[in-house]
């Protein structure tokens, strides 16, 4: 039973490209996030969102920029991708404080590994 | 900004042996305190949360929480095989439900047949 699903497992993009990550997550969940993880770094966030058409910087937004037009599907854009960029993309989804007592809980997707050449 | 820090490890338990393991974070206010599982080429998955009154067991796992010295513990009792991964620990973003987690860098753990 698949909550949090990313469209693409493994990308492979040239420098300059703009880059689509897909996020859908069907739990009917108010929040949804970006992440990053890379080695020696951990994750770290990148954009989230509240609501649709809300969204909130989070740690390292630089380079990136998110749409949510429809409350399951919150979008990561890289509008010109950088070798630095290289990275394990990590969506999730969480609940709206109120709704239950782990409101914080993060759901992931599997995850887009993507590489930028 | 909150910071979370772990022992990165490799942390190297016997099977069957008590695991313990630690984070520290910085931002005495917090009042909420996860804990993640992550095997190597997955993503993280839930193991087990706190809040700031209490500690709380489930199953093999205990979360502990020290708001004086501000850690947090997870002990993994009956060490498995199984249970090798990496641990993340966690706190709230900025406070507010809405605004996920911080993540420590993780610790790798390893259960020894």
């Amino acid at each position: 039973d698949v909550k949090v699903t990313q469209s693409s497992r493994y990308l492979v993009k040239r420098t300059g490209e703009k880059v689509f990550l897909e996020c859908v997550q069907d739990m009917d969940h108010e929040n949804m996030f970006w992440y990053r993880q890379d080695p020696g770094l951990g994750l770290r966030l990148i954009y989230f969102s509240y609501d649709v058409k809300m969204k909130e910087k989070g740690d390292i937004p630089e380079g990136y920029s998110v749409s949510r037009e429809k409350k399951e599907r919150f979008s990561l854009i890289l509008e010109s991708a950088s070798t630095n960029q290289t990275s394990m993309y990590l969506c999730a989804s969480s609940a709206y404080p109120g709704q239950n007592s782990g409101a914080n809980v993060l759901t992931f997707g599997a995850g887009s590994r993507l590489t930028v050449l | 900004q909150k910071e979370v820090e772990q022992n990165s490890g490799p942390l190297s338990v016997p099977e069957g042996a008590i695991a313990s393991l630690n984070c520290t974070y910085s931002d005495r206010g917090s009042q909420s305190f996860f804990w993640y599982r992550q095997y190597s080429g997955k993503s993280p998955e839930l193991i087990m949360f706190i809040y700031s009154n209490g500690d709380k067991e489930d199953g093999r796992f205990t979360a502990q929480l020290n708001k004086a010295s501000q850690y947090v513990s997870l002990l993994i009792r009956d060490s498995q095989p199984s249970d090798s991964a990496t641990y993340l620990c966690a706190v709230p973003y900025s406070g507010g439900g809405a605004d996920g987690l911080t993540f420590g860098k993780g610790t790798h753990l390893i259960i020894q047949p």
